[in-house]
């Protein structure tokens, strides 16, 4: 059974940074892009970033309202996902979910973790 | 790269059938046949419904089915049920690695 499990939310400051993890198990996570996708209070799906697969060089893409902030990693040898956030906006406040990317669609997702940027 | 747009809100009784529309450009879902549907649950986590604009997941109903013409994808809900009642968002490939979502439609039974 594939499993997606986020962890690392919490309350941080404006300006302050952040890491996400996302532990995935029941599938061999070597043979899979990966992404983050986040979901502010009341509001819609927003896709945040993409990491490829490529055993150790891979590419990685962003949303322009995250680029240059948020950078996506992954470590094959934990089957992890990670995404760094730094100078966090209130506007970052949301339920990041990391989810399964089999090319042309997201196939699994996890449960979410929720992050508040707030003073 | 904008959202892609979705009506607000849909609704249908028992056994019918509800229609969501999901608007792009030539440069997302009309440049792609990667259009795909995802419903959520209060609460939960979104799940995939709809793949490569017509294609579904082991375990999804045949009541559910996917089409696109042009720049306008559809996701079309046959025999609603009560479980049915959700929301829905598209999402489409736009290059480059990028993706992009829809606005999100809430379907009332």
């Amino acid at each position: 059974e594939v499993q997606l499990t986020e962890s690392g939310g919490g309350l941080v400051q404006p300006g302050g940074p952040l890491r996400l993890s996302c532990v995935a198990s029941g599938f061999t996570f070597t043979n899979h892009y990966m992404d983050w996708v986040r979901q502010a209070p009341g509001k819609g799906l927003e896709w945040v970033a993409r990491i490829t697969n490529g055993g150790g060089s891979y590419t990685t893409q962003y949303a322009a309202s995250v680029r240059g902030r948020f950078t996506i990693s992954r470590d094959d040898s934990k089957t992890s996902l990670y995404l760094q956030m730094n100078s966090l906006k209130t506007e970052d406040t949301a339920v990041y979910y990391c989810a399964r990317d089999s090319y042309t669609a997201l196939d699994y997702w996890g449960r979410g973790t929720l992050v508040t940027v707030s003073s | 790269q904008s959202a892609l747009t979705q009506p607000p809100s849909a609704s249908g009784s028992p056994g019918q059938s509800v229609a969501i529309s999901c608007t792009g450009t030539s440069s997302d879902v009309g440049g792609y046949n990667y259009v795909s549907w995802y419903q959520q649950h209060p609460g939960k986590a979104p799940k995939l419904m709809i793949y490569e604009v017509s294609k579904r997941p082991s375990g999804v109903p045949d009541r559910f089915s996917g089409s696109k013409s042009g720049n306008t994808a559809s996701l079309t809900v046959s025999g609603l049920q009560a479980e049915d009642e959700a929301d829905y968002y598209c999402n489409s490939y736009a290059g480059s690695n990028n993706f992009v979502f829809g606005t999100g439609t809430k379907v009332t039974v």
